[in-house]
């Protein structure tokens, strides 16, 4: 089985430029979590999608979005970049809803803002 | 609101030492419980969770609600078991609920 893949791995944008990041579950998988890492911060949760539908929301700003397409798939979007936003962005899939269940990461998107 | 905070930023141990990486919650109802461990140039995977009772390569845990503490603890430490390790919660209430981590502990295990 082929385990959650990210895209892209690394890349450098500018401040106030958009990003997306695109991420492929595990098959079989409908819950798609996203979660920054950081540092000093660790892991903060940005959102959770289940059957196209977001379901759970942490606590970043409006500039961040995502959805989760009909396959599973889910894309996450970074509006007008900050300094701040550079980080490690992780996608997680599982099969069962809302953290209840293991959580299989990806190897993540390396966000670098100039 | 539910917080996971894990102490200790860095933890080195000598080999064959007993180690413990600390791990305290805050929340009001029912949480499940996680260990998450990154080695090196690996991905975050899922050590063990406290549901399971498992012991995961020597790892045990142990969900203690009076203290709200759930330590992650191995007798022996070895070398292979240097890695970033993430406490995790979530509540088990059902619905759909986010997982919260801690910001994490690296062990390092000196030979």
């Amino acid at each position: 089985k082929a385990g959650v893949t990210q895209t892209p791995r690394y890349l450098i944008k500018t401040r106030g430029q958009q990003v997306t990041l695109s991420c492929s579950p595990i098959s079989g998988h409908r819950s798609v979590s996203w979660y920054q890492q950081t540092p000093g911060q660790g892991l903060q949760f940005l959102f959770e999608y289940f059957s196209e539908t977001q379901r759970n929301k942490g606590n970043f700003p409006g500039r961040f979005s995502g959805r989760q397409f009909s396959n599973s798939r889910s894309e996450m979007n970074v509006s007008t970049l900050e300094l701040g936003d550079s980080a490690l962005y992780l996608c997680a899939s599982s099969s069962a809803h809302g953290g209840t269940g293991e959580l299989f990461f990806g190897e993540g998107s390396r966000l670098t803002v100039l | 609101a539910q917080r996971v905070t894990q102490p200790e930023k860095l933890l080195s141990v000598f080999k064959g030492a007993p180690v413990e990486l600390k791990c305290n919650y805050s929340y009001s109802g029912s949480p499940e419980l996680f260990w998450y461990v990154q080695y090196s140039r690996q991905r975050l995977q899922l050590l063990l969770r406290h549901i399971s009772r498992e012991s995961i390569k020597g790892f045990t845990a142990d969900l203690n609600k009076g203290e709200t503490s759930f330590h992650l603890k191995k007798p022996f430490a070895q070398e292979e078991d240097s890695a970033m390790y993430y406490c995790a919660l979530t509540p088990y209430s059902g619905g759909y609920q986010k997982v919260t981590f801690g910001t994490g502990t690296k062990l390092q295990v000196i030979p």
